[in-house]
């Protein structure tokens, strides 16, 4: 069965530093990999997607992310944080690319200093 | 477009009353809905997947009798919480999809609190 890890829990940041937050699976076949975030009191967004092609991939709001096959990671990343990107960051990996055996990691929580 | 919304977005309900929660898509037909729950403070478990018209597929250890999942049309699916309980309560959040979309799009969530 599939599963994801997030090894941190909690990261702060300060301001306009950049930012990684790991993700590591453990699938059978070609995964179909994804970053949410989800913000308080707000569904969840997707960041970004990968299915396969590029092994970078760039998503919105200025994030980024590597898979990296042989490490079984898909690390997310961006060079500036901003105060905004304060929640709850989930990664994802899935049979398909609408949600068949979707199994969410357990997140991370990201708080920025001023 | 690709919007989904959830109703109520919180209920309190007392120990052993049911709970219906609808989640629609506003914009685009659903072939497919699914229906998850958060714990606090923990990741989204995915409870069930229901297609259009047929019968929904429960994950391993969901109580089907429990979780009662309904999609009677293309834009509509519901999950009602039958004889709930506290250790109910949660953050439930539907989620959506479509042929030909490549990705399914979430719904606010309810907060579900049983006392």
């Amino acid at each position: 069965a599939q599963s994801v890890t997030q090894p941190d829990i909690h990261i702060t940041v300060s301001e306009g530093a950049s930012l990684e937050l790991r993700c590591n699976y453990s699938y059978g076949a070609t995964p179909y990999l994804f970053w949410y975030v989800q913000s308080p009191g707000q569904g969840l967004q997707l960041l970004l997607k990968y299915f396969s092609g590029d092994t970078l991939v760039q998503g919105i709001k200025g994030f980024e992310a590597e898979f990296k096959r042989s490490q079984s990671s898909f690390n997310l990343r961006k060079p500036s944080v901003h105060w905004s990107d304060a929640a709850e960051y989930f990664c994802a990996v899935g049979a398909s690319h609408y949600g068949q055996n979707f199994v969410f990691g357990p997140g991370t929580r990201l708080s920025v200093l001023p | 477009g690709a919007v989904v919304s959830q109703h109520p977005s919180r209920v309190i309900c007392k120990s052993g009353t049911s709970v219906k929660i609808e989640c629609r898509s506003l914009d685009f037909q659903a072939t497919t809905m699914f229906w998850y729950r958060q714990f606090p403070k923990k990741s989204l478990m995915l409870m069930a997947t229901s297609n259009e018209g047929s019968k929904a597929t429960y994950e391993q250890g969901v109580e089907k009798d429990k979780f009662l999942i309904n999609h009677a049309s293309l834009t509509l699916s519901t999950l009602t919480v039958t004889s709930a309980h506290p250790e109910d309560s949660s953050f439930y959040i539907c989620s959506a999809s479509h042929q030909g979309a490549n990705e399914q799009f979430f719904g606010p969530g309810t907060r579900l609190t049983v006392l």
